[in-house]
């Protein structure tokens, strides 16, 4: 059972938008900055989203962040079929512990 | 170019023990939080462990709490994990993550399975 809850999927068609919301608490999010992960199988997670809303440098602006009291969201726009993928959300907990959610597959229809 | 390789993983019996180890090139280790982040296959991320750049700080998951260190030698560029006690549960993908200016977790290592069976 993960800190943060996702959805366990999400789908959506070719240049659609799709989001991915990322839930937790007071002692978390609500606190803490968030950060979005992209995960293609059989490779390590990439960070894509840092600080709530922020994208390192070679990340698309199709892929944004927001934050609001305890919950986050990924968005995604212009959906392409590369964006397949796992996603997740993490951030710290009050004792700086870090946490993550259980992850979204998205499908790309 | 940033690079982070795991190594160490394989087959071990559950009660045994193991070391895995990261070398680090590319950027200054010694300016640089590290972490370790395992993921069972098919499942997903868990933070275990988190250590600054001097080394002076860490941070443990609680449910690995007792049963890994987490070490670091900046003049080796290098970053281990001691695991003790496996069990059939800590079979996963072990994955070296660097922290890096207020970017968490910016850069992973490919990851190193470490099997835990009889």
């Amino acid at each position: 059972q993960s800190v943060l809850t996702q959805p366990p999927s999400v789908s959506a068609a070719p240049g659609q938008k799709v989001t991915i919301s990322c839930s937790g608490s007071s002692s978390n999010i609500g606190s803490n900055y968030v950060s979005w992960y992209q995960q293609f199988p059989g490779t390590a997670p990439k960070l894509l989203i840092y600080d709530n809303d922020k994208r390192p440098s070679g990340i698309p602006d199709r892929f944004s962040g927001s934050k609001s009291a305890t919950s986050a969201t990924l968005g995604i726009s212009g959906l392409q079929t590369g964006d397949e993928a796992d996603y997740y959300c993490g951030t710290w907990d009050s004792s700086m512990r870090r946490v993550f959610g259980g992850g979204t597959k998205l499908t790309v229809l | 170019e940033v690079q982070l390789v795991e190594s160490g993983g394989g087959l071990v019996q559950p009660g045994g023990s193991l070391r895995l180890s990261c070398a680090a090139s590319g950027f200054t280790f010694s300016s640089c939080e590290m972490n370790w982040v395992r993921q069972v296959p098919g499942r997903g991320l868990e933070w275990l462990a988190y250590i600054s750049s001097s080394g002076t700080t860490i941070y443990y998951a609680d449910s690995v709490k007792g049963r890994i260190t987490v070490s670091r030698d900046n003049a080796r560029n290098s970053l281990y994990l001691q695991m003790n006690t496996l069990r059939a549960d800590d079979t996963a993908a072990y994955y070296c993550v660097r922290d890096y200016g207020g970017k968490p977790f910016d850069c992973w290592g490919q990851g190193t399975l470490v099997t835990v069976s009889a």
